[in-house]
């Protein structure tokens, strides 16, 4: 099994308070990716990272902040949660270059926003 | 942008059915495809993968083939099993490492 672990597994909180999810690998992967799963809309991309500081948007971007200070940790940040932002969060991580893509996945973050 | 289209679900089947779930891509160029399946209260795991047209991603029984002419990936089963009862995604690998998923497809296999 790939080395993710991601924390915390489940979290309550409640609007308006800031939140912060933490995706810590073991692999030395240059990619990382966080992602959240909703009924009936599959996995979209939140924020991606390509290496150490280098950061980009996903589809649905907007409400969070990521950072990646080192190779092995990807945070993202939800500055003022809203319910909206109720979710299962799926940190995901690759080698890159000119593998297949394959990506592997932690186990997933259960958020409820009050 | 990208995009994946997979059948809706619940798909419900008796144990040792055939199973269909159809998958269809648009894309610039040609990706890599994939299938991931995500049992109950885990992450996603790689189930197959295709890399050009016409390859054949096969394993635990599952196949798909890569369809250029009709940007298809659909996943097939001859025979299922009550524990392939799980979640099921394609998904599409764009520029920049980047997958792109369907929104799943629910499998619940009876016994």
């Amino acid at each position: 099994d790939a080395g993710i672990t991601q924390s915390p597994r489940h979290k309550v909180t409640e609007t308006g308070t800031p939140v912060t999810l933490r995706c810590h690998q073991t692999e030395n992967h240059r990619y990382m990716y966080w992602y959240r799963q909703d009924p009936g809309h599959g996995l979209r991309l939140i924020h991606y990272s390509y290496g150490v500081k280098d950061t980009d948007k996903g589809e649905v971007s907007d409400g969070y902040s990521v950072s990646r200070s080192k190779t092995e940790d990807f945070l993202l940040t939800l500055e003022s949660a809203t319910s909206s932002q109720t979710s299962v969060y799926f940190c995901a991580i690759t080698s890159g270059g000119r593998g297949t893509g394959e990506l592997f996945f932690g186990e997933g973050s259960r958020l409820t926003v009050l | 942008g990208d995009s994946v289209t997979q059948m809706e679900g619940p798909v419900t089947l008796s144990e040792e059915a055939f199973l269909t779930i159809n998958c269809t891509y648009t894309a610039t160029g040609y990706p890599s495809l994939f299938w991931y399946v995500q049992y109950p209260g885990e992450g996603l795991q790689l189930l197959l993968k295709a890399t050009k047209a016409d390859d054949k991603g096969s394993n635990k029984g599952f196949e798909a083939t890569y369809r250029k002419e009709t940007t298809s990936f659909h996943l097939e089963k001859g025979s299922v099993q009550v524990s392939d009862s799980a979640v099921y995604f394609c998904a599409l690998k764009e520029y920049g490492n980047k997958l792109v998923f369907g929104a799943g497809t629910i499998l619940r296999v009876k016994s």
